[in-house]
């Protein structure tokens, strides 16, 4: 199996607020994570790629101040959206993926709405 | 950068056929994935090319030609859980998925 887990769900809170979201790989090790941003009926926007114990690497555009990622084990990988505000409101999905070539699983999402 | 093409909307009948079309201009190549995407919710894996020709997986079979840069997914004995969004995507040469943005199906009874 494949899953990955993504929590929470929904989220809603006031402009200022850090969020935190985790994904976990339940059933495998994976060795890259990576977080999407997806507006309504628009595709997947990769925002980064984290590999176990080292620095994210960042998309073009996307403030690594601003996205906070970290990956400190084979099975979890944590986004934290620092100081949101009601334009970082989005679906932010996780995958995560096994050594080589492989498909990317994707956890279930995390629909966030600030205030 | 990476281009990716997909019809925006395809509707067909239960128990019908349906082919989404995709093509792409990537830089590098290693390989092209669909995924199913239903409303409110993650992608699921449908299916992996990387060499020419047709990989057959039940109800659904996807088909690759590199030369072309083209690539279908097929949909056979369509059911009413079949609608739903499909995207096509291309791992580039950087080993970075590109998604296209998406065919939503309607499978009307």
């Amino acid at each position: 199996g494949a899953v990955v887990s993504q929590h929470p769900s929904w989220v809603i809170c006031k402009s200022g607020t850090s969020v935190k979201i985790e994904c976990r790989s339940l059933d495998f090790q994976a060795t890259t994570m990576f977080w999407y941003r997806q507006f309504p009926k628009q595709s997947l926007m990769l925002m980064a790629t984290s590999n176990e114990g080292s620095k994210a690497t960042y998309e073009q555009g996307v403030e690594k101040d601003k996205f906070l990622i970290n990956h400190a084990s084979l099975t979890l990988s944590t986004l934290t959206v620092t100081s949101a505000h009601p334009e970082d409101s989005s679906f932010y999905i996780c995958s995560a993926k096994r050594q080589g070539i492989q498909p990317q699983h994707f956890g279930d999402g995390t629909r966030l709405s600030i205030l | 950068g990476q281009n990716i093409d997909q019809p925006t909307e395809m509707t067909a009948t239960e128990g019908a056929i349906v082919q989404i079309n995709c093509t792409y201009q990537t830089s590098g190549f290693n390989g092209l994935f669909w995924y199913q995407q239903h409303a409110g919710e993650a992608p699921t894996f449908l299916s992996y090319n990387v060499l020419d020709g047709l990989e057959e997986k039940g109800r659904f079979s996807s088909f690759l030609s590199r030369s072309k840069g083209y690539s279908y997914l097929l949909l056979k004995e369509l059911q009413m859980k079949d609608s739903a969004s499909y995207l096509c995507a291309v791992l580039g040469g950087d080993y970075k998925l590109s998604f296209g943005a998406g065919t939503t199906v309607t499978v009307r009874a």
